[in-house]
């Protein structure tokens, strides 16, 4: 089956760790995308990548880093210097080769981030 | 900077009546629309799209959307809602030749029996 995989489901921090979220797709897109969703605020772009080693700040970046090592892996790390990460991340991933976002993206399940 | 409205945060409708979720967007010229539906602690699934020809699109689930250039408006529509239905509506938008989605901040569709 193709698809994105975000793990885990669920993940707990205490203040002041770092924390990786897994992102992992198998439908060959090049373009994958971190968002983070608040309620009520709709979903927020963290940060993007068209290709392999190459990524662009989305516009809440601060207190995030990713990297993009391998075309299927998008990892996102959330830092001891983002104030408030309780929230709900999404990850998805596009063809991106038409340069442009007519390409769909598609969405992984999402993984749900509580500070404790 | 491309915008994206939703009027309404929360829309309530009994089971086999008309939905009606509105979207409405900044850009005088004509950005790329779509629409995705949320169920609760998942991720997001495309509805539909528009990004040329047609005004009238339809997706799946008997859902379908009209753009309106001269109202910046892409409000998404179902003859007879479906209990199954009940869910997140988030509308987006893309200018042309940008390579991000703007969401909107998402309508939560509540089906009464």
């Amino acid at each position: 089956d193709g698809g994105i995989t975000q793990s885990p489901k669920y993940l707990f921090r205490k203040e002041g760790q770092n924390v990786t979220l897994s992102c992992e797709q198998n439908l060959n897109h090049d373009a994958m995308y971190w968002y983070r969703q608040d309620p009520g605020q709709g979903l927020r772009l963290i940060y993007y990548s068209q290709i392999v080693n190459d990524f662009q700040k989305g516009d809440i970046a601060e207190g995030y880093s990713v990297s993009r090592e391998k075309k299927e892996s998008f990892p996102l790390t959330v830092t001891s210097a983002q104030k408030n990460p309780t929230a709900f991340y999404l990850c998805a991933s596009s063809h991106g080769t038409s340069g442009g976002a007519t390409d769909t993206q598609y969405f992984g399940p999402g993984t749900r981030l509580t500070v404790l | 900077a491309q915008s994206v409205t939703q009027l309404g945060s929360h829309v309530s409708v009994s089971e086999g009546a008309l939905v009606l979720l509105r979207c409405n967007y900044s850009s005088s010229v004509p950005p790329y629309l779509f629409w995705y539906v949320q169920y609760p602690n998942q991720g997001l699934q495309l509805l539909l799209k528009y990004t040329t020809g047609a005004t009238l699109v339809k997706g799946i689930n008997g859902f379908e959307a009209e753009f309106k250039k001269s109202e910046t408006s892409f409000h998404l529509t179902k003859p007879s809602a479906h209990m199954s239905d009940a869910a997140e509506y988030f509308c987006a938008v893309s200018d042309r030749g940008a390579q991000k989605l703007v969401f909107g901040q998402g309508t939560r569709l509540t089906i009464n029996p």
